[in-house]
């Protein structure tokens, strides 16, 4: 089991430019869930998404921000018009229920530089 | 006021010592409680959860849960050079179709040899 896989680890980009990251939760998880990590900062939530369904994106700024979880292949959160704001590092996680409780596993991370 | 408060880090303590890491919250619809433990640019990873009141012990750790207080905690006993990270403490709440999980801004420890 690979665990929740994120890239790229790390991405640069410039003031305008888009960003794209992506996640793939663990076997056999439907569902993930977004942060962001600012500096200094805990997570904050971002998204919820299962498959094909945005089901709370209460966290996730109302512009330039959008997320998908398609029927095939990862989670992608993207970024378009990157501000100097946006660098963070984004955790994306994949849950499962066990005894009632949604125990989260985390990706590493993606690393989002803004020039 | 946040949904959850902790502590302000950082916190340094010797080998060996016991620590104590602390988390408040105002929401009573919180159901179950956890801990994470992050290493530097690592991500998050479990360390216990629970969702009673009462205490959970694991090896070193143990957490407690209050819920008329509004307070958790999670103590670390003969702690370890290893167990320098950042400590987030993190709440759930089912909501009708899934888990939303609230975390802490989290405490830096740093445990010196």
């Amino acid at each position: 089991n690979a665990g929740v896989m994120q890239n790229p680890r790390h991405l640069v980009r410039r003031r305008g430019q888009e960003a794209r990251l992506r996640c793939s939760p663990m076997k056999g998880h439907s569902h993930v869930y977004w942060y962001r990590q600012l500096p200094e900062e805990g997570l904050k939530f971002m998204v919820y998404l299962q498959k094909e369904n945005i089901i709370d994106e209460s966290g996730m700024p109302k512009e330039r921000f959008s997320a998908e979880f398609p029927k095939e292949g990862p989670s992608i959160l993207r970024i378009q018009q990157v501000v100097r704001g946006d660098s963070a590092a984004y955790f994306c996680a994949s849950g499962t229920a066990s005894s009632g409780a949604n125990v989260l596993t985390f990706g590493a991370g993606s690393r989002l530089t803004v020039l | 006021q946040k949904e959850v408060e902790q502590d302000p880090g950082p916190l340094s303590v010797p080998e060996g010592a016991i620590v104590s890491l602390n988390c408040t919250y105002s929401n009573s619809a919180f159901q179950y409680f956890m801990w994470y433990r992050q290493y530097s640019r690592k991500g998050p990873e479990l360390l216990m959860y629970t969702y009673s009141s009462g205490n959970k012990e694991d090896g070193r750790f143990t957490a407690q849960v209050d819920k008329s207080s509004k307070y958790i905690s999670l103590f670390i006993r003969d702690s370890q050079p290893s167990d320098s990270a950042t400590y987030l403490c993190a709440m759930g709440d089912k909501k009708t179709s899934y888990d939303k999980v609230i975390f802490g801004p989290g405490t830096s420890l740093s445990v010196i040899p």
